[in-house]
């Protein structure tokens, strides 16, 4: 299977930043890569599909980037709203769909 | 409203055996491929199996081949996992998710329930 690392793990930030977010895959997925954000309690929302495509109703603050092996979600300015865990997920391969362990996004 | 919604998560002994169901809502179900995705308490997200949308191909994680079956029943817009032989492992929040693209499996999810709880616990 594909392995999925993001990095950081966790990553404490204030209103008002910058964020990035990286996923690496341990092999190349094309474009084949996609990001959600999950809240506690709640269910993942889908955020980007195939890198860089945003999904409708998306604020416009998020953007991903990448291709190959490596790959960026950025958050233009941080809102309050944003505080959550991301996934990375690669579906690339098929059916053996995976997803990053995911990065833990907190207010400083 | 496009919605989907699970059930049937309960407490069931190892060995034991668990079907849950997932209805959806406010778009043409037999259209879209759908899947079952899960997250372990305090853990990440695990692809588990999905079904096209006609139901024709049903695809399994390795680590539940042979013990859980997904299916369809497009006339009630619902799909169903079958979970038979469960271990402690497959305690989890299991969540239904919506392929974004009709016709054909994307293999990513635009749509998500809000999740059933399995514990396996003796």
């Amino acid at each position: 299977d594909i392995q999925m690392t993001q990095s950081p793990s966790s990553l404490s930030a204030s209103v008002g930043d910058r964020v990035t977010i990286t996923c690496r895959a341990s092999q190349t997925i094309s474009t084949d890569l996609n990001w959600y954000q999950q809240k506690p309690g709640k269910a993942p929302k889908l955020l980007i599909y195939t890198a860089s495509n945003l999904q409708s109703g998306v604020p416009s603050r998020f953007s991903g980037s990448g291709s190959g092996t490596d790959f960026t979600l950025t958050i233009s300015s941080l809102q309050p709203e944003d505080f959550a865990t991301y996934y990375c997920q690669q579906s690339y391969i098929t059916p053996r769909i995976t997803f990053g362990q995911g990065t833990r996004l907190e207010i400083k | 409203e496009v919605q989907l919604l699970e059930s049937g998560g309960d407490l069931v002994q190892p060995g034991g055996s668990l079907r849950l169901s997932c209805a959806a809502a406010g778009f043409t179900f037999s259209s879209y491929a759908m899947s079952w995705v899960r997250q372990a308490p305090g853990k990440g997200l695990e692809w588990v199996s999905s079904i096209s949308g006609i139901g024709g191909g049903t695809y399994y994680a390795d680590s539940v081949k042979g013990r859980f079956t997904i299916s369809r029943d497009n006339s009630k817009s619902t799909m169903y996992l079958q979970m038979n032989s469960l271990r402690a492992e497959d305690t989890a929040v299991y969540y239904c998710a919506k392929d974004p693209n009709q016709f054909r499996i994307s293999w990513y999810f635009d749509l998500w329930g809000r999740g059933t709880l399995v514990t396996v616990s003796s």
